[in-house]
């Protein structure tokens, strides 16, 4: 398997734009997250699906975010507007229930997202 | 509210030196501890990990030691290398399956020659 694919791996944009990005998880895992890393907060959990069915989005910032899964194989974050306090990389990861009796999280490349 | 606190947040360690980072939890409810691994321009990606029912873990140059009564655990990296040069992150989540972690703010750790 290619492991976790985000795309793009780099966006720039203005602020006020709309951004999407992309993942696709590793096929059969059950579970995809969204992260946003950032050097003040680290690594920050937005939300997490379970089946394509979102099961916490406590971590999302605000309204101005979203994230779908309309299937196992594809998941989109989007942010509406952007601001410029959303820069970062966002990270996409995948687990399987269990493996080999472990909790294991797949990451993706990530996402680095400036916003000018 | 920072679930897990993890220090320092960079570390400069000679190559052949032990690294040592720590973390400290307060939910007593965590029964999972992984550490992750992250290179430059890349994802986390697992390291080890260890439950409480045990004290250490140990898999080849790198050790968690766990104290369940101080709420404290901790990454020992032996005879360190530049290869080892990362960040690191603690991580604690709850229940056998349960899959929200809760990561430490990770740690810069250079090994110069």
């Amino acid at each position: 398997d290619a492991g976790v694919i985000q795309s793009p791996r780099h966006e720039v944009t203005e602020m006020g734009q709309e951004v999407t990005l992309r993942c696709k998880p590793i096929s059969g895992h059950d579970y995809l997250f969204w992260y946003r890393q950032t050097m003040m907060r680290g690594l920050e959990l937005l939300i997490y699906f379970n089946n394509n069915v979102p099961i916490d989005d406590s971590g999302m910032p605000e309204d101005r975010f979203s994230a779908k899964m309309p299937n196992a194989s594809f998941s989109t974050l989007k942010i509406q507007p952007s601001e410029p306090r959303d820069s970062a990389v966002y990270f996409c990861a995948s687990s399987p229930l269990l493996d080999n009796d472990k909790n294991i999280q797949y990451f993706g490349a990530g996402t680095r997202l400036s916003v000018l | 509210q920072q679930q897990v606190k993890q220090s320092p947040q960079s570390l400069i360690v000679q190559k052949g030196g032990i690294s040592i980072i720590n973390c400290a939890y307060e939910n007593t409810a965590f029964d999972y501890f992984p550490w992750y691994q992250q290179f430059p321009g890349k994802g986390p990606a697992l390291l080890i990990a260890i439950r409480p029912d045990v004290s250490e873990k140990k898999e080849g140059r790198f050790t968690i030691s766990f104290n369940k009564s101080a709420k404290q655990f901790s990454l020992h990296i032996m005879d360190s290398q530049p290869g080892d040069s990362a960040t690191y992150f603690c991580a604690a989540s709850i229940g056998w399956g349960y899959q929200k972690v809760t990561f430490g703010i990770g740690t810069k750790l250079q090994v110069i020659p």
